[in-house]
């Protein structure tokens, strides 16, 4: 089955620094992946997903991530983070019927 | 308002009291999951469900019980809660977990602490 690590527990920024968050998954062939953020007492939301086609995702708030296959990564990017930022963010890869998920990056953005 | 919904939010109870956390979709999604959050451990799935009346077990499914008798509904139940369930549950649904291109939409969580 396939798995998901995340490097980094715990990232702590300034805001205006750039962030890099890590996360690979177990196997290749035809992936599904995704990053899910969770502000402070709120439920998962969506931030990007990618299926197939160009391996840059852009998603909501200004993040994007590279699908890098021959590295089995998605790492999540932000150029300029700011303090709205904060929150923990959870890679995860489709597997047939469920979606597995890392053990989330906790990142705080100081001002 | 497209959502996922669960009740209650947050819930104190006991060892060996039993207890239900409802779920709720009004998207006419056909899958729906339960998973538990604990820190550290990121989230693990509990049960899942593909349609009415399919139900299937996760990766951490002991002590719990779902029903799928409507397909908006997705009840969780602890028949006899015990401390180590302590942790945040979420719902989620998505359209149909077999398309490749689906998204799944969380629950608002339910706080659960057993004493």
């Amino acid at each position: 089955a396939q798995s998901v690590s995340q490097h980094n527990h715990h990232v702590i920024l300034s805001e205006a620094a750039s962030l890099e968050l890590g996360c690979n998954y177990s196997y290749g062939g035809t992936v599904n992946l995704f990053w899910y953020v969770q502000y402070p007492g709120q439920h998962l939301q969506l931030l990007l997903k990618y299926f197939s086609g160009d391996p840059l995702v852009k998603g909501i708030k200004g993040f994007e991530a590279e699908f890098i296959k021959s590295k089995f990564s998605f790492n999540l990017r932000k150029p300029s983070v700011q303090w709205s930022d904060t929150a923990e963010y959870f890679c995860a890869v489709k597997d047939t019927d469920k979606l597995i998920f890392g053990t989330g990056t906790r990142l705080q953005v100081f001002p | 308002e497209a959502q996922v919904t669960q009740n209650p939010r947050y819930l104190i109870t006991v060892t060996g009291k039993k207890l239900t956390v409802t779920c709720s979709q009004n998207m006419n999604h056909e899958y729906m999951s339960w998973y538990r959050q604990d820190p550290g451990l990121g989230l693990r799935q509990i049960y899942y469900s593909m349609n009415v009346e399919v139900t299937d077990k996760g990766d951490v499914p002991e002590g719990y019980k779902v029903s799928r008798k409507e397909k908006r509904n997705f009840p969780l139940i602890l028949e006899s809660p015990s401390p180590n369930q302590t942790s945040l549950y979420f719902c989620a649904s998505s359209l149909s977990v077999t398309d490749y291109t689906d998204t799944q939409y969380f629950g608002p969580g339910t706080r659960l602490t057993v004493l």
